[in-house]
């Protein structure tokens, strides 16, 4: 069975600063990756996916095969990306996502 | 920009009772979801409906659960007698892709 798991529930950087959240996978076939993000008081947004291979408000994600990761990174952290970041996999047929636990970033002045 | 709606959004039922939560997904979209996140944990798929008819339930989505669009344009829930581990927030989403979903704000469930 599919799982995705980010080691970190809870991140916190100053502004400027790099971030970087992590996501792995576990999943046989070839999965599609994708960044959810939920700011405060507001719903689940797709921020990217994989297959777009595009930058979202400066984020970018690379798919990682051989480590079967999808880390997401920023350059420079800026206040206004403090939000709750969910990484999820959708398998190669069906359309159901599977959600990582989440991680809570901080973006402190 | 169009969004997913669902209501209500907070719902308290008492053990045993039957609740129906409500949706309505964005109007040319095809492909229907309902999640749920109990709390402090994951996100978890519930079932997905496509042509009227589920085309993927996962095994949490069991007897007590239906979906339902009654009119073309909501698309339900229903839990049919309520337990205490009903207590969640359920999230409805839509696609016209399956890949971009969208989500609703969500009903947070209280089960007493």
């Amino acid at each position: 069975a599919q799982r995705v798991t980010q080691p970190e529930k809870l991140l916190s950087v100053f502004k400027g600063a790099p971030v970087e959240l992590k996501c792995n996978y576990s999943y046989s076939g070839s999965p599609e990756l994708f960044w959810y993000v939920q700011y405060s008081r507001q719903r689940l947004q797709l921020l990217l996916r994989h297959i777009s291979r595009e930058s979202i408000k400066g984020f970018t994600a690379d798919l990682n095969k051989g480590e079967t990761s999808f880390h997401l990174k920023k350059p420079f952290a800026q206040e206004e990306d403090s939000a709750m970041y969910y990484c999820a996999l959708k398998q190669t047929s069906g359309s159901r996502l599977t959600f990582g636990e989440g991680t809570q970033l901080t973006v402190n002045p | 920009e169009p969004e997913v709606t669902q209501t209500p959004s907070h719902q308290v039922t008492q053990m045993g009772q039957e609740v129906i939560l409500r949706c309505v997904p964005i109007s040319n979209h095809l492909y229907f979801y309902w999640y749920r996140q109990i709390l402090g944990q994951k996100v978890e798929f519930l079932v997905s409906f496509y042509n009227n008819e589920i085309s993927e339930k996962s095994e949490i989505f069991d007897d007590q659960f239906s979906v339902e669009r009654p009119d073309g344009s909501n698309f339900t829930l229903k839990i049919r007698s309520t337990k205490l581990e009903d207590s969640a927030m359920y999230f409805c989403a839509s696609s016209d892709d399956r890949l971009h979903q969208h989500f609703g704000d969500g009903t947070r469930l209280s089960i007493l």
